[in-house]
């Protein structure tokens, strides 16, 4: 079954960088592009851009271009998403989701579990 | 950006009520519209795709309707486990957003 585990929770201090990760498992991790969304404490689903595993091409929301970078190693089947220079509204649950097969983007029908990341001084 | 405006932000309702949700978007996005059910501490998970497919193993009592700039959620009959705050996601133009959720308690 399709799986996609995220590593586990970070604190980092403003300025910092952060790298989560997104190991993917039960598919051809090459055929499905990867995006990443987070959530802010009790606010609503952000998306910030995704990842082509096969070519590694990307597409980053305009609001993190310069600071968000996604990345992947096909031999692991794992993304990554580092975000850099930290600000506390950067405090928030970060996921990684799946959309089918043959689409670059549409509906994300696997989600992780989603990782904490908490900025503060 | 295409902007995603959902109401109620909040509705209770009691058991086997109807359960409505809206979500009108800024733009037509034709049916690139998907709904998310997400429980607390949990990863959103999603019952309809494309304004009115139902994702395979999400019961028939959850529905989609709609197209272009107005949009409709239905739970034809409200059970204890759907509470949950509910999500609308537009997939027509980057990029993608989210509508602001709509919490759903049981009276």
């Amino acid at each position: 079954q399709v799986q996609l585990v995220q590593s586990g929770a970070e604190v980092r201090k403003p300025g910092a960088s952060l790298r989560v990760s997104c190991q993917a498992s039960g598919y051809t991790f090459n055929a499905y592009f990867m995006h990443w969304v987070r959530q802010a404490p009790g606010q609503g689903l952000e998306w910030l851009g995704w990842i082509n595993p096969n070519s590694g091409g990307t597409y980053y929301a305009q609001k993190f271009q310069g600071r968000v970078t996604m990345t992947r190693d096909t031999s692991i089947s794992t993304a990554y998403m580092e975000l850099s220079r930290l600000r506390s509204d950067d405090t928030a649950v970060y996921y990684c989701a799946r959309v089918p097969a043959g689409h670059s983007y549409g509906f994300f029908e696997y989600w992780g579990q989603g990782t904490l990341v908490t900025v503060s001084s | 950006d295409i902007q995603m405006t959902q109401s109620p932000s909040s509705l209770s309702a009691s058991g086997g009520d109807r359960v409505i949700i809206t979500c009108r978007a800024s733009h037509d996005i034709t049916n690139s519209l998907n709904w998310y059910q997400q429980k607390p501490g949990k990863a959103p998970k999603l019952l309809i795709y494309d304004a009115s497919n139902l994702e395979r193993g999400v019961p028939s009592r959850f529905r989609g309707s709609g197209s272009g700039t107005d949009f409709t959620f239905i739970i034809s009959s409200l059970q204890p486990e759907d509470i949950a705050t509910y999500y609308c996601q537009q997939h027509d133009n980057l990029p993608l957003t989210f509508g602001g959720g709509t919490k759903v308690e049981i009276k």
